[in-house]
């Protein structure tokens, strides 16, 4: 069964330096997501990309974020100057159809620590 | 902004025993209602989701119930099993995005 899959599983990075977390969305799903939570909270949304762009983003995805979709299967999430704060677990996630209204697949995550 | 409420935090029930979570959300315009479990470590995995032309879904042991009127939504788990142990999180649509309850422990005793 396909799976969307993330690397690296654990980046550790200094207060600062850039970081970018990777995604390869299943591979026929036209909705990608991108999610973090940090330790024993909530799920929250960041952005949402279709048709190579961005389709929705929450207040916590500021200036500081940006997404790309560099090729025709990978989907990836720059932290430009990582803040204490921004410590938690990535998840991204795809959908075939509108995932506001399907179900999301949700990879396994990329738990960032940032130093 | 919109908000989804989950309760309660924590659940701890006997084996055999049914579980039920429930969920108020803000956006009168919501229409998609999942509910993910998320074991410790791991991703989140959906196990069931409404839409709001329905009151009532069920898959096995599980169902869902909504009611629009009131703005919430209920999760029942019945004759639950030790790996139903994990976190429960409900999600409603707002806006093209989906908002996430706080999560619900659930606690399975044998």
């Amino acid at each position: 069964e396909p799976e969307v899959t993330q690397t690296p599983s654990h980046q550790v990075t200094q207060m600062g330096q850039e970081v970018i977390l990777r995604c390869v969305p299943i591979s026929n799903h036209l909705y990608f997501y991108w999610y973090r939570q940090i330790l024993g909270q909530k799920v929250e949304f960041l952005v949402s990309f279709y048709n190579n762009e961005i389709s929705e983003k929450s207040e916590i995805f500021d200036d500081q974020f940006s997404v790309e979709r560099p090729d025709g299967s990978n989907f990836t999430l720059k932290i430009r100057s990582t803040k204490l704060e921004d410590s938690a677990m990535y998840f991204c996630a795809s959908s075939e159809v509108s995932g506001s209204y399907n179900e999301q697949f949700f990879g396994p995550g990329t738990r960032l620590t940032v130093l | 902004g919109e908000n989804v409420e989950q309760h309660p935090s924590t659940l701890s029930v006997q084996e055999g025993d049914s579980a039920v979570i429930k969920c108020t959300y803000s956006d009168s315009a919501s229409n998609y209602f999942p509910w993910y479990k998320q074991e410790l470590g791991k991703r989140p995995q959906l196990i069931i989701d409404i839409r709001s032309n329905v009151g009532e879904k069920k898959d096995q042991r599980i169902a869902v119930t909504l009611n629009k009127t009131a703005k919430h939504f209920s999760l029942h788990i019945t004759e639950t099993q030790p790996e139903d142990s994990a976190v429960y999180f409900c999600a409603s649509n707002s806006n093209y995005q989906l908002i996430w309850g706080a999560g619900t422990k659930l606690i399975i005793k044998p």
